[in-house]
């Protein structure tokens, strides 16, 4: 079983809202991943946990926090967010953060739209 | 920094065989990966490689030389459902660190 399962599936906020994406996986994976993918582009890397600790902030800014409460859910807190925000989240998760080449398997997304 | 290429767009015919390439520049390579990705969804992992070589899963089949810098994913017997954008991506360093190349947009036609 390689599932990871994200909620919600769609997302509609407007710039003033909070709300929170979660992801989740039972595979034992002990690396989790956020990315955020625009329309006909490719993801690109937001957040890594390794080992439910934060591992990789890549520059991301302060609105989108991150939050590892254990090893098999991953939330990403929102707040105060721009329209060109707006995009599809990703979340997905690998068995050990310290191989080199460790297979990522994706969640569904969600799709995020900021009004 | 990184630096993945990959064709944008390629067409082929149900029934034959595809092979779309990737070349990267990077510094402490790890790994190559493929994804498949139709419109809308998460991508789905085809294969890795992290030796040079080719690795064959079904359909699939993936290439890498690393002297090379160079990768390519063969889809053999195609189908229609194969339409959709392949994913060449690169861990490098620490952290297992995805970079993803911008995709190839691959239409089956009949």
């Amino acid at each position: 079983d390689t599932e990871v399962t994200q909620t919600p599936k769609h997302l509609v906020m407007g710039m003033t809202n909070k709300k929170s994406l979660k992801c989740e996986q039972h595979m034992g994976h002990r690396a989790m991943y956020w990315y955020k993918q625009k329309a006909k582009k490719p993801p690109e890397l937001m957040f890594v946990y390794s080992y439910e600790k934060l591992s990789i902030n890549e520059s991301v800014p302060s609105r989108f926090s991150p939050e590892c409460p254990n090893s098999s859910l991953l939330n990403l807190h929102l707040h105060a967010l721009q329209p060109e925000d707006s995009a599809l989240y990703l979340c997905a998760s690998s068995q050990d953060p310290g191989l080199g080449a460790d297979t990522q398997y994706f969640g569904p997304g969600t799709r995020l739209t900021v009004l | 920094g990184q630096n993945i290429d990959q064709p944008t767009e390629m067409t082929a015919t149900e029934g034959a065989i595809v092979q779309i390439n990737c070349t990267y520049q990077t510094s402490g390579f790890n790994g190559l990966f493929w994804y498949q990705q139709h419109a809308g969804e998460a991508p789905t992992f085809l294969s890795y490689n992290v030796l040079d070589g080719l690795e064959e899963k079904g359909r699939f089949s993936s290439f890498l030389s690393r002297s090379k810098g160079y990768s390519y994913l063969l889809l053999k017997e195609l189908q229609m459902k194969d339409s959709a954008s392949y994913l060449c991506a690169v861990t490098s360093g620490g952290g297992n660190k995805l970079t993803f190349g911008t995709g190839t947009q691959l239409k089956v036609e009949l």
